[in-house]
């Protein structure tokens, strides 16, 4: 079974820093590998996904993460934070034919002035 | 803006009591999940269904049901909740697009006293 480990409970930050979340996942074959953001009081939302091709990824907010095969990581990275920006992260994997999501624990960024 | 409901958004119920968790969506999907979160914990699946009349236990034993009668319908029902039961309940969908593309409610925080 596939699994995904997020290091990080919670990372503060300063406004206008920059931040990187990690996430490491199990090897296996072919893998797709997602980060889901999580605002207070909302439901999960789709941030970004690795199918195939380009290994850097980005979201429309700013957000980048890289799939990096040899190190089974993907990484979430913004090169300077928002207020807004505070939330909690998921990464995700895809598991079998039915296309389970497997998360991680969560990351929750917390951004400060 | 994911079209998919839960109800309640909150609820406290004493132990013992039946309780249905309602999810519903408008988007056609045929894959319909549940999650259960903890906090600082990852999303554990607990339910999904493949479509009408399918359904299936997920990775984490839960003493809860679902039914699907209905495409965008997809309720969960404690027969007898219990204290360990509290926790966050978060309802989620997908079509046969968008690989890992699922989109969540705003979840029902269940807290059972």
């Amino acid at each position: 079974a596939q699994s995904v480990t997020q290091l990080d409970s919670q990372v503060p930050v300063f406004e206008e820093a920059p931040v990187e979340l990690r996430c490491n996942y199990s090897s296996s074959v072919s893998v797709y590998l997602f980060w889901y953001v999580q605002y207070p009081n909302q439901g999960l939302q789709l941030l970004l996904k690795y199918l195939s091709g380009s290994t850097l990824v980005k979201s429309i907010n700013g957000f980048e993460a890289e799939f990096n095969k040899s190190q089974t990581s993907f990484h979430l990275r913004k090169p300077s934070v928002h207020i807004s920006d505070t939330a909690e992260y998921f990464c995700a994997v895809i598991e079998g034919g039915f296309q389970k999501l497997v998360f991680g624990t969560g990351t929750r960024l917390l951004v400060s002035p | 803006e994911a079209d998919i409901y839960q109800t309640p958004r909150y609820l406290v119920i004493g132990t013992g009591k039946k309780i249905t968790l309602e999810c519903s969506q408008t988007m056609g999907h045929d894959k319909m999940y549940w999650y259960q979160q903890d906090p600082g914990m990852e999303l554990h699946l607990i339910h999904y269904s493949y479509g009408v009349n399918s359904t299936e236990k997920g990775d984490l034993s839960s003493e809860s049901t679902v039914s699907r009668i209905r495409t965008e319908h997809f309720p969960l029902t404690l027969e007898s909740a219990r204290p360990s039961h509290t926790s966050q309940y978060l309802c989620a969908s997908s079509g046969s697009l968008g690989v890992g593309q699922a989109f969540f409610g705003q979840g029902t925080r269940l807290t059972v006293v």
